[in-house]
């Protein structure tokens, strides 16, 4: 499985825009790069994916480094409700969606 | 609906006790999944069924015995089980469970004590 590094938590101001960074170094060039979130007190969510191109959907975008060796989840404007926990997994298509550490986002009023 | 529902949200049990979580969802989708969390931990995969069947087992010890009675339905029995099982466990759906591109949808999770 391809490994990932997050940085443990980040803080942010709302209405301000957050950039969320991930290594994946060991990605294959098949695996696509998923992030999901998770609000306290549920289950995770996705957010969004992507294997080459930087993708843009309503909740966030995606920046992916041209070697795809890492790549940046990018909340334009963050609001109180994004606060969560944020992983970022490649995804090898073989049932195993393998959760790292993610990173703690903290956002203040 | 793109839901994933699962009961009882909350479960306290005693070792000796026999229990069972109980996962649904009605998006078509035939891969289900269980997924087990420790407080402050990333969520661990503990099995996967595709097509109601048993795909993948990580090494989960017997004490948790997986069941997919039709393809919207997925159930977790539980059994003597011990107080270090105490966690959230997540319910998640995908499509087939092959993509590369699949999205998981999960459950807001049981959150299971064990005295």
């Amino acid at each position: 499985d391809a490994k990932t590094t997050q940085p443990n938590s980040m803080e942010s101001n709302e209405e301000e825009p957050v950039h969320l960074p991930c290594n994946h170094s060991t990605i294959s060039g098949t695996d696509y790069i998923h992030w999901y979130r998770q609000l306290p007190s549920q289950g995770p969510e996705y957010v969004i994916h992507g294997l080459t191109s930087n993708v843009n959907n309503r909740m966030a975008s995606l920046a992916i480094a041209e070697d795809r060796k890492s790549s940046t989840l990018i909340l334009h404007r963050a609001t109180l409700r994004d606060a969560a926990v944020y992983y970022c997994i490649p995804n090898t298509g073989f049932q195993k969606l393998v959760f790292g550490t993610g990173t703690r986002l903290l956002v203040s009023p | 609906d793109t839901e994933v529902t699962q009961t009882p949200k909350h479960l306290v049990m005693g070792m000796t006790n026999k229990k069972s979580l109980k996962c649904e969802q009605h998006m078509g989708h035939r891969a289900m999944y269980w997924y087990k969390q420790k407080a402050k931990k990333p969520p661990e995969l503990m099995f996967v069924y595709s097509y109601e069947k048993l795909s993948i087992n990580e090494s989960v010890p017997s004490r948790f015995s997986p069941e997919c009675p039709n393809s919207s339905l997925l159930n977790l029995h539980l059994h003597a089980l011990q107080p270090e099982d105490s966690a959230l466990y997540l319910c998640a759906s995908s499509q087939a469970g092959f993509g590369v591109d699949e999205k998981l949808f999960f459950g807001s999770g049981t959150q299971l004590s064990v005295l």
